[in-house]
């Protein structure tokens, strides 16, 4: 089993959409995580990081969740410009290697 | 402003040949890591460091060696080129132990 996993997707949204992402991760001593947007070929950009009380930024709101493992991104109000893929990445209990998963495409549509 | 570049950040070789893949960052950060991207696979980290001398193996770091002569630089040389190394390679670095890691603009490698 991978320590981080995405469902690859692609969703396909309408403009103005509420969409959102999960991400779980093996590792139950994972110490903190983070979401990354990447354009196509381009490299990845810390979107936002992922704490135990939640995190929200604009419309982008991220959750994380111990008991079950998994963390989520929630994006409100989708533009079109949000559309990427979106990484999630966990940093595991030794270190400060992070481990990613392979992505979730998001295209979003007028 | 503060920053990570890559150079080259195209690079065509021959299997065989040994390539080396600069990496500098203006933050004085003094971790800095190395992943490759492939299709299917994401991001795999192949060598990381947490500061000047310091050098550590990735998951996927076989082929792949690096050295840290001072903060600013971690340079990546492929010893002799494979076919299987043509990739995305991302440089990234990050501050404290806690936050997220930036990243470079990447060099793609294709190995002929």
């Amino acid at each position: 089993r991978k320590e981080v996993e995405q469902d690859p997707g692609p969703f396909n949204v309408p403009e103005g959409a509420t969409v959102a992402f999960n991400c779980t991760y093996s590792n139950s001593a994972s110490q903190s995580f983070f979401w990354y947007r990447q354009d196509c070929r381009k490299e990845p950009k810390l979107l936002m990081s992922v704490y135990s009380s939640g995190n929200e930024d604009g419309r982008f709101t991220a959750q994380l969740n111990r008991a079950s493992q998994y963390i989520s991104l929630l994006i409100r109000d989708s533009k079109l410009s949000d559309s990427a893929t979106y990484l999630c990445a966990g940093r595991m209990e030794y270190g400060n290697k992070l481990v990613f998963g392979a992505g979730t495409i998001l295209r979003v549509k007028s | 402003d503060a920053e990570i570049t890559q150079s080259p950040r195209h690079k065509i070789t021959e299997t065989g040949r040994q390539v080396t893949l600069a990496c500098h960052q203006t933050w004085n950060h003094n971790n800095m890591f190395w992943y490759r991207q492939d299709l299917g696979h994401g991001l795999r980290l192949i060598h990381y460091s947490y500061g000047v001398h310091d050098t550590n193996k990735g998951e996927v770091s076989d082929g792949y060696s690096v050295s840290r002569s001072n903060t600013e630089d971690l340079p990546l040389t492929l010893e002799s080129a494979a076919s299987s190394q043509t990739s995305v390679y991302f440089c990234a670095s990050s501050e404290s132990p806690a936050g997220g890691q930036f990243f470079g603009p990447g060099t793609r490698l294709t190995v002929l």
